[in-house]
C-alpha cells in the first residue's frame, strides 16, 4: 500500500543547530501537511504544500515540497529549546492522508 | 487551544469491560475523525464522519470499535470488550470539508486496559 517513510526517526541537536526531516512517499501527493506534537500533546497543524517545488517558511521553519510531489522536508534553522517534539508529515493521496511515523527532535540547552 | 474537546482525558480499564469515548469538534467543523496513537507511532486512522455519515472505517479495525456521530455534532467511539492491545491514546479530530486534510486536534483520551 502507499506509504510515507520519514527520517531520521530521531535527532538530538544542540541549541542554534540546524535540523532537517524528510519525508519520501511510494506514489506521487496531491499536497503534504507537517504537524508538530509536543511530549504530552497532541498534533498541531503547521503547515500545506500542494505545488510542485513549492517553499514556505516560517520564521526559523522551511518547508518544500519536491518537484514530483513525492517527497518533502522540513527545516529548522538556529534550534530552541520550544522547537522539542516530534515532527509528522502527512502526505494526501486518493483523498486519504498517509501519515509518517514522524521524526522526534531534542534539543540540548 | 484548538476548540476540540475529548473526555474523558484518562481512562483505566479492565480488559473485557467497554469504553465510551467522546469529542465535541470545532461547532462549524463538518469533517470529525477517529484516530489512535501509541507510543512512538503516528497517528492510525480509525474513521471519519462527514456531518452525521460514517464514510469510512479502517478495514484494521475490528468490530468491537463502533462510532456514532448521530446529529452530526458531536461523537463517541465505544470499544466493547477491550483487551490489553487497546491501550493507546485515542485522538479526534475535525476539519472543515473545503480544507479536509487541515485537521484540528483534541488532547484526546489516553485509555489503559489492565
Amino acid at each position: 500500500g502507499q506509504q510515507v517513510m520519514q527520517i531520521p526517526q530521531y535527532q538530538h541537536v544542540q541549541e542554534g543547530e540546524d535540523f532537517t526531516t524528510y519525508c519520501n512517499s511510494s506514489t506521487t501527493l496531491s499536497n503534504i501537511q507537517w504537524y508538530k506534537q509536543r511530549p504530552g500533546g497532541h498534533p498541531v497543524f503547521l503547515i500545506q504544500l500542494v505545488k510542485s517545488g513549492e517553499v514556505k517558511k516560517q520564521k526559523r521553519l522551511t518547508f518544500q515540497f519536491g518537484e514530483a510531489k513525492k517527497n518533502s522536508s522540513l527545516h529548522i534553522t538556529a534550534t530552541q529549546t520550544t522547537d522539542v517534539g516530534t515532527y509528522f508529515c502527512a502526505g494526501s493521496y486518493n483523498r486519504k492522508l498517509i501519515w509518517g511515523l514522524g521524526t522526534s527532535l531534542a534539543v540540548n540547552p | 487551544d484548538t476548540g476540540v474537546s475529548q473526555n474523558p482525558r484518562h481512562k483505566i480499564t479492565k480488559r473485557g469491560q467497554n469504553v465510551t469515548f467522546r469529542c465535541d469538534p470545532i461547532s462549524e467543523h463538518n469533517r470529525l475523525y477517529w484516530y489512535r496513537q501509541t507510543l512512538g507511532q503516528g497517528p492510525e486512522f480509525l474513521t471519519y464522519f462527514q456531518n452525521e455519515a460514517q464514510l469510512e472505517k479502517s478495514r484494521l479495525l475490528s468490530d468491537r470499535f463502533s462510532a456514532e456521530r448521530p446529529k452530526g455534532s458531536f461523537s463517541t467511539l465505544e470499544i466493547q470488550r477491550t483487551e490489553q492491545g487497546d491501550s493507546a491514546m485515542y485522538l479526534c479530530a475535525s476539519s472543515l470539508k473545503s480544507s479536509w486534510e487541515k485537521l484540528f486536534f483534541g488532547s484526546g483520551t489516553q485509555l489503559s486496559v489492565l
